[in-house]
């Protein structure tokens, strides 16, 4: 799976809009980018995943770069309880369900 | 429909005993994995269990052991415990072939070594 970089920490004002950057320069063709968020003492949650096209579903929107080397999930309207570790996960299908390999995600602090 | 559920929720335990930890996963789900989260770290993936057996294993030492049950449900067992072990404990399931978004995590176990 390949290398993810995410800043370690971020701030956001309420109602605003959050992005979170991720870098995976060594990305493969053959391999998704997956977010997930942990609130904290809870498991992680999936948010959204994409190949190469920008994806948004009720939670969130994914914006992957065109050479997909870098990727942003935006919280179009970040409230109190999108605090929480956000981890941004590269990794290809292979046909069976194997382990995801997480780093140390970006922590998210929203504010009134 | 339940999620995936852990027991117990909290633990402590002494350097040198044994513990085992329980997970059973969503409905439906037929594939089991374990991951240890340190404090302040991200979960490392410790091994995954399908039809019964190890399909895959991390970077932990063989004091780490489980089980998967007929009923898909899983045990995760540390030997001889070091104060390192202290982290929190998470199950996720999925159905095997299915894509990463589809794993489950449950709320975990913390396991406190003293």
């Amino acid at each position: 799976d390949a290398k993810t970089t995410q800043p370690p920490s971020m701030d956001c004002a309420e109602g605003r809009a959050a992005n979170l950057p991720c870098n995976h320069s060594t990305i493969s063709g053959n391999e998704y980018v997956y977010w997930y968020r942990q609130i904290h003492s809870q498991g992680p949650q999936y948010i959204i995943h994409g190949l190469k096209n920008n994806e948004t579903n009720e939670m969130a929107s994914l914006i992957i770069t065109e050479d997909r080397k870098s990727s942003t999930l935006i919280l179009p309207h970040a409230t109190l309880r999108d605090t929480a570790v956000y981890y941004c996960i590269v990794r290809a299908f292979t046909g069976t369900a194997s382990k995801l390999t997480f780093g140390t995600g970006t922590r998210l602090q929203v504010t009134l | 429909d339940a999620g995936v559920t852990q027991s117990p929720t909290h633990l402590i335990k002494t350097r040198g005993q044994q513990v085992t930890l329980r997970c059973s996963p969503k409905s439906g789900h037929d594939t089991v994995s374990w991951y240890q989260q340190a404090l302040g770290q991200g979960p490392q993936f410790i091994f995954q269990y399908y039809e019964e057996e190890e399909r895959q294993r991390g970077n932990f030492p063989d004091r780490f052991s489980g089980h998967q049950f007929p009923n898909y449900s899983s045990e995760l067992n540390v030997n001889a415990l070091l104060l390192g072990d202290s982290a929190l404990y998470l199950c996720a399931s999925t159905e095997q072939g299915k894509l990463a978004y589809e794993q489950y995590f449950g709320p975990g176990t913390r396991l406190t070594v003293t």
